[in-house]
């Protein structure tokens, strides 16, 4: 099991475009997660998605950003027009369970970088 | 409103010393309380969770209610115990079972 996937490591974006994170969970995980780091800061919730379905997005601001999980395929973390305030780390994270004592595990993150 | 603390942002200690990383929580229910570490070019990865009552790497953490804490100490500490280590929060009755976590404390072991 090759662990959480994510893609690309590193992305730079010039204000006003469109970046797109992706995020493979490991295998048998039906639970994805996606967090943000900004610098110096902790990392801080965005949305939780199960197959085809959001069910947390309380973390996630209401304009520009999106999220989806297809039936088949990657997550998908999309976020239009960025900013400069949307540099930042983005980690996505998987379980296979619900559930709060349930471990989460991590992918290695994306890196964004916006010009 | 669930919050974690973690207030210092960077603990030195010399090999062998004994380690305590504070965290605090704020939480009305009953939560689920994690350490996560994050070692130089790893990702990020479980250490410890409360419900397990586990030592690792010598690590150990106990969830003290009174105090809302869940400080992570060890006895003696390691040059290879250097890394981000981050508390993480989970709710019990949380639909979402997101974590949140705290700001994280680098530990830096100097030999």
């Amino acid at each position: 099991n090759a662990g959480v996937m994510q893609n690309p490591r590193h992305l730079v974006r010039r204000r006003g475009q469109e970046a797109r994170l992706r995020c493979s969970p490991m295998k048998g995980h039906s639970h994805v997660y996606w967090y943000r780091q900004l610098p110096e800061e902790g990392l801080k919730f965005m949305v939780y998605l199960q197959k085809e379905n959001i069910i947390d997005e309380s973390g996630m601001p209401k304009e520009r950003f999106s999220a989806e999980f297809p039936k088949e395929g990657p997550s998908i973390l999309r976020i239009q027009q960025v900013v400069r305030g949307d540099s930042a780390a983005y980690f996505c994270a998987s379980s296979p369970l619900a559930g709060a004592a349930n471990e989460q595990f991590f992918g290695p993150g994306t890196r964004l970088t916006v010009l | 409103a669930q919050r974690v603390t973690q207030p210092e942002k960077l603990l030195s200690v010399f090999k062998g010393a004994p380690v305590e990383l504070k965290c605090n929580y704020s939480y009305s229910g009953s939560p689920e309380l994690f350490w996560y570490v994050q070692y130089s070019r790893q990702r990020l990865q479980l250490l410890l969770r409360h419900i397990s009552r586990e030592s690792i790497k010598g690590f150990t953490a106990d969830l003290n209610k009174g105090e809302t804490s869940f400080h992570l100490k060890k006895p003696f500490a390691q040059e290879e115990d250097s890394a981000m280590y981050y508390c993480a929060l989970s709710g019990f009755y949380n639909a979402g079972n997101m974590l949140t976590f705290g700001g994280g404390t680098r530990l830096m072991v100097k030999p």
